[in-house]
């Protein structure tokens, strides 16, 4: 079983719409959670943490978290082309070591 | 303020060849991490530096990878001898100590074995 699993996509949306990545994790006492916003050809970069259960809002961006479920979710309000990119999702163990997903692949269209 | 970097961008080089990647973190940075990813598939933990101290080296394939921080500042990485399952795109993130977890990962170097 993978440490942290996500669907590939690729995932399509309009513009405008509401775009939902979703991510599951195997350890169960994991404490931080991250989406990183990877760019083709570029490096990964940070657009959300999430340390507790519930929401964290950041402009268009919100990151859900259900730690009895395992589950981490993002969602993209307002989708713009240039959200199109591969969304990973991180988590950090107990031990400092951060595993990755293997990333969704969305498309905005406008 | 700087970015992490990486040197080289890409790298072409024959199995059995050595190659040495080199990652400055940012400034005052004293995790360094190191990670890869293979085509298709997940970015994967390789190593974990705190200033010149190897914290977890766990995730490194084999003895033929070797990675050094010497006085906590750069560090490389060397593949000796490379083989055709070590190509890939490795990544270097920094991040400071502390509640912060933020990881700032470099461009990647681009190593490709033939």
């Amino acid at each position: 079983q993978k440490e942290v699993e996500q669907n590939s996509g690729p995932l399509s949306v309009p513009e405008g719409a509401i775009a939902s990545l979703n991510c599951t994790y195997s350890d169960r006492v994991s404490q931080s959670f991250f989406w990183y916003r990877q760019y083709s050809g570029k490096s990964p970069e940070l657009i959300m943490s999430i340390y507790s259960n519930g929401d964290k809002e950041d402009g268009r961006f919100t990151a859900q978290l259900n730690k009895a479920s395992q589950y981490v979710s993002l969602l993209i309000r307002d989708s713009q082309p240039s959200d199109s990119a591969t969304y990973l999702c991180a988590v950090k163990n107990t031990g400092n070591q951060f595993y990755f997903g293997t990333g969704t692949s969305l498309t905005v269209i406008p | 303020e700087a970015g992490v970097t990486q040197f080289p961008s890409h790298s072409v080089i024959e199995k059995g060849q050595t190659v040495t990647l080199r990652c400055d973190p940012i400034s005052g940075h004293d995790n360094l991490y190191w990670y890869r990813r293979v085509m298709g598939k997940e970015i994967k933990f390789l190593l974990h530096f705190v200033k010149e101290s190897k914290q977890d080296e766990s995730g490194m394939p084999n003895n033929r990878f070797l990675a050094e921080r010497t006085g906590g500042t750069y560090s490389t990485l060397k593949v000796q001898p490379a083989e055709l399952e070590d190509s890939g795109v490795y990544f270097c993130a920094s991040r400071t100590s502390g509640s912060k977890e933020t990881q700032y990962f470099g461009p990647g170097t681009r190593l490709l074995v033939l």
